[in-house]
């Protein structure tokens, strides 16, 4: 049974054009995240949902909005794409009072041309 | 601010060498502080993990050594492996609401045969 999925693995797109990506984590987990990771493999935290909460968003354009209809999933939906979105998305998952165990999934490769 | 900072960026060993990855960190709430373990293509893994509480953890072949007065934590990875080759990241988690996990920026490792 897969923990976290996500959907696509690959996504490629134009400029300017509107997409989202879906994450699903039947763990039970209460607390849900994006990652974005970037060419040089750093992970960056996008945001953090808590109980369908948004708990931490960080200094992400406002292209960028979570959306999670119920505790096991978390989409993204992202407006407007740039050149500079392309990178590997991370949906990941954890019990909110054991924050450092997450679980991720399989990444999201996201091409902007 | 990077809160986590890690080194080497990469690291070579050969095969049943002893790889180290040190990670050293600022904030002083910090109190869980897990490896993350990320081969290509796929979404980081927890590896291990330690509390401030205890010294040093072992599993396996896979050992953390932390050193609260210093700030500083590594991973030490005995007998390395071939298959062991991937990128690691270091990372620092505090608990509680709006709170969240800070990644150190990742060493990719090679295990030559």
């Amino acid at each position: 049974d897969t923990a976290v999925s996500q959907t696509p693995k690959y996504l490629v797109t134009q400029m300017g054009n509107d997409k989202s990506i879906k994450c699903e984590q039947n763990l039970g987990h209460d607390t849900m995240y994006w990652y974005k990771q970037d060419s040089k493999k750093f992970l960056k935290i996008m945001f953090s949902y808590n109980n369908k909460e948004l708990i931490i968003n960080e200094t992400v354009p406002n292209r960028f909005s979570p959306k999670s209809p119920d505790k096991a999933h978390l989409n993204l939906h992202i407006n407007s794409l740039e050149l500079g979105d392309s990178a590997v998305y991370f949906c990941a998952s954890s019990q909110q009072d054991r924050l450092g165990e997450q679980y991720f999934g399989p990444g999201t490769r996201l091409t902007v041309t | 601010q990077q809160q986590v900072k890690q080194s080497p960026q990469s690291l070579i060993v050969q095969k049943g060498g002893i790889s180290i990855i040190n990670c050293a960190y600022e904030n002083t709430a910090f109190d869980y502080f897990p490896w993350y373990q990320q081969f290509p293509g796929k979404g980081p893994a927890l590896l291990i993990a330690i509390r401030p509480d205890v010294s040093e953890k072992k599993e396996g072949r896979f050992t953390i050594s932390f050193n609260k007065s210093a700030k500083q934590f590594s991973l030490h990875i005995m007998d390395s492996q071939p298959g062991d080759s991937a990128t690691y990241f270091c990372a620092a988690s505090k608990s509680g609401r709006n709170n969240d996990m800070r990644f150190g920026a990742g060493t990719r490792l090679t295990v030559k045969p």
